[in-house]
């Protein structure tokens, strides 16, 4: 079944705690990226990649890393989480970053950093 | 950079009646308008987009209306119904540009049985 998954899909820890949200998707998409979701603001994009090895700021990238060293993964670090990175994350991707690609969300994880 | 507003943030209507969802861009070279429909506790799903080089496109219950000259897009659904109730974010693309999508806040939709 062609998706993107995301892992852990909820995480409460603490503040200086460093974490890893993994992406994964099987599509062979070329385009992934980031958003994070919090009320009243709608999606915002964090990170995105256009294919492996190459990585750009979206919107909102501060405080947050990201790395493509595989067409199929982009994990989300937070190298020392603060509690206005509580938010809910989705990973997404598209086949390329063509305007007009569809994307598919993962599911969705569910971060409180207190 | 792309700025989208999007009107209104909570709406409610009774089952069987219209909804209609607006949305405003900032940047002409924008000609992408997708629309994600996202239930409670799921992840955002396209329903319907639309290009700049088309007015309006139809599926089934749902329409987008694209005016470029006044850069709006609208979503319309009729004969509204309660699996219809959730929240609808509308996006837009600029040509060449890489980093996709830019979002509108979201819009509630309540539909009342």
């Amino acid at each position: 079944e062609a998706q993107v998954t995301q892992n852990p899909r909820y995480l409460i820890t603490v503040t200086g705690k460093k974490l890893t949200v993994t992406c994964s998707q099987n599509m062979n998409h070329e385009y992934m990226s980031w958003y994070r979701q919090d009320p009243g603001l709608g999606l915002r994009q964090i990170y995105y990649s256009m294919n492996v090895e190459v990585t750009d700021k979206g919107d909102v990238p501060e405080g947050y890393k990201v790395s493509r060293k595989e067409k199929r993964n982009f994990p989300l670090i937070l190298e020392s989480p603060s509690p206005n990175q509580t938010s809910l994350y989705f990973c997404a991707s598209s086949l390329t970053s063509g305007s007009g690609d569809t994307q598919y969300f993962g599911p969705g994880t569910r971060l409180t950093v207190l | 950079g792309e700025n989208v507003e999007q009107h209104p943030s909570t709406l409610s209507v009774q089952e069987g009646d219209s909804a209609v969802i607006k949305c405003t861009y900032s940047d002409s070279a924008s000609n992408y308008f997708p629309w994600y429909k996202q239930e409670l506790g799921k992840r955002p799903q396209l329903i319907i987009d639309i290009r700049s080089n088309v007015g309006e496109k139809k599926d089934q219950r749902i329409a987008v209306t694209l005016n470029k000259t006044a850069k709006h897009f609208s979503l319309h659904i009729t004969e509204t119904q309660p699996e219809d109730s959730a929240v609808y974010f509308c996006a837009a693309s600029i040509a060449g540009s890489a980093r996709q999508l830019t979002f509108g806040s979201g819009t509630q939709l309540t539909v009342l049985p």
